[in-house]
């Protein structure tokens, strides 16, 4: 099946700093989403983005599909922005219609 | 956000007994999808089902089995609990593949 990697694994911030978390995938996809889990384990949809580019206030992401990655910005951190960022891709020859997702990006953002 | 609610939010059970997990989806929302999340790991699809059939499965035993109502509720139910059933279960809705899925906010089972 598809193959999704994460990275960094852990990500320490200070209050105001920006960052760049990113998804590889091994295989061509139709779906692709990032998530924000909160500490009562919520999953928050934070993008639909299968290819190109879209922003949401503080945040902004982009998909090479062509390239197979992804990215995902967080500007001006926030203390609430900490927790962990899936990404998940849905597509492959083998995969089917499932959502398969990476290891997570833990984030901790300091006051 | 969320149009998905999960009930219950928590839950114990001991080893070798029966559990049923309910979903609550969107009108409109064909297709509902459970994945299991252990502490510390990403979700793992279970199975989805689209119009009350079920259409795909990942790799879990048949204890794990699932049923889709017409009115867009869902359940999951788990037989002979084992220790190692112990994760939370989500739910995750869509319209259609092309819009993305969203989660509810999980069911915690505990399994002793």
């Amino acid at each position: 099946g598809i193959q999704v990697e994460q990275s960094p694994p852990d990500l320490i911030l200070q209050e105001g700093a920006n960052s760049t978390l990113r998804c590889n995938f091994s295989d061509s996809v139709n779906n692709l989403q990032w998530f924000h889990q909160n500490p009562w384990g919520q999953l928050i949809n934070l993008f639909y983005i299968p290819s190109g580019t879209k922003q949401n206030g503080r945040l902004s992401a982009t998909t090479v599909a062509t390239e197979r990655y992804s990215l995902l910005y967080i500007s001006s951190s926030q203390t609430t922005d900490s927790g962990v960022y899936f990404c998940a891709v849905e597509g492959g020859e083998s995969s089917g219609d499932k959502l398969t997702f990476g290891t997570g990006t833990r984030l901790a953002v300091r006051p | 956000e969320t149009g998905v609610t999960q009930s219950p939010t928590h839950l114990i059970k001991t080893r070798g007994q029966q559990v049923t997990l309910r979903c609550s989806s969107q009108s409109g929302h064909n297709t509902v999808s459970w994945y299991q999340q252990a502490l510390g790991q990403g979700p793992q699809f279970i199975f989805q089902y689209y119009r009350e059939e079920e259409n795909g499965r990942g790799n879990f035993p048949p204890r794990f089995s699932g049923l889709q109502f017409p009115n867009y509720s869902s359940e999951l139910n788990v037989n002979a609990l084992e220790l190692d059933d112990s994760a939370l279960y989500l739910c995750a809705s869509s319209p259609t593949v092309y819009y993305g899925y969203t989660f509810g906010s999980g069911t915690r089972l505990t399994v002793v």
